[in-house]
């Protein structure tokens, strides 16, 4: 059965960076995009961008271009890393992954404090 | 950016009654339009994707329907465990969009 488990709550200051882990189990990881989302207290979802395991190539919705990686390493996980942290960049950020255009699959969430 | 803007933002119904919630898109996105279930402290679910297509597993009272650019999602007998927030996105183009969300509370 298809996985995403996340790495857990991180509390950064401003300024800093932080990294999220998704490691991916029971589905052939290089067959289907991770997309990045993310929900800010009291928001909706926002989409941030994906990562084709296969190729490597990535895109980004434009207010993250610059601040924003998205990587993946031994055909099981992916990461996404999120520097320059401001304080609303506070947010519950989820890996989920791409089938027919969809997210059908997502992680667990990561909760991600920004506080100085 | 295509935009998304769901209707309503909430709504209270009762248990059996049909819920209704609409999304329009201000550009086209031809049948790359899905939607989500996501309950507080939960990941989001995939319910419908490519306007129609219900994921496995989801109950059938879940329907999607409609065409560029306004698309529904119906629940046929809304049941106690559907309360939660529902949004759509389209996939069309990148970036992929979602819906502001549309909160369904139980009368």
């Amino acid at each position: 059965q298809a996985q995403l488990v996340q790495s857990g709550a991180e509390m950064k200051k401003p300024g800093a960076s932080v990294r999220v882990s998704c490691k991916t189990s029971g589905y052939i990881f290089t067959g289907y995009y991770i997309n990045w989302v993310r929900q800010a207290p009291g928001q909706g979802l926002e989409w941030m961008g994906r990562i084709d395991p296969s190729s490597g190539d990535t895109h980004f919705a434009e207010k993250f271009q610059g601040r924003v990686a998205m990587t993946t390493d031994t055909s099981i996980s992916a990461y996404m890393e999120l520097t320059g942290l401001r304080f609303d960049d506070t947010a519950v950020y989820y890996c989920a992954r791409g089938y027919l255009g969809a997210c059908d699959i997502w992680g667990q969430g990561t909760l991600v404090t920004v506080s100085s | 950016d295509i935009q998304m803007t769901q209707s309503p933002s909430s709504l209270s119904a009762s248990v059996g009654d049909r819920v209704t919630i609409t999304c329009r898109a201000s550009q086209t996105v031809g049948l790359f339009l899905n939607w989500y279930q996501h309950k507080s402290g939960k990941a989001p679910e995939l319910l419908i994707y490519t306007v129609n297509s219900l994921q496995t597993g989801v109950p059938s009272r879940f329907r999607g329907g409609g065409s560029g650019p306004d698309f529904t999602l119906t629940i046929t007998s809304l049941q106690p465990e559907d309360v939660a927030t529902y949004y759509c996105q389209q996939t069309y183009s990148i970036p992929h969009t979602f819906g502001q969300g549309t909160k369904v509370e139980l009368k």
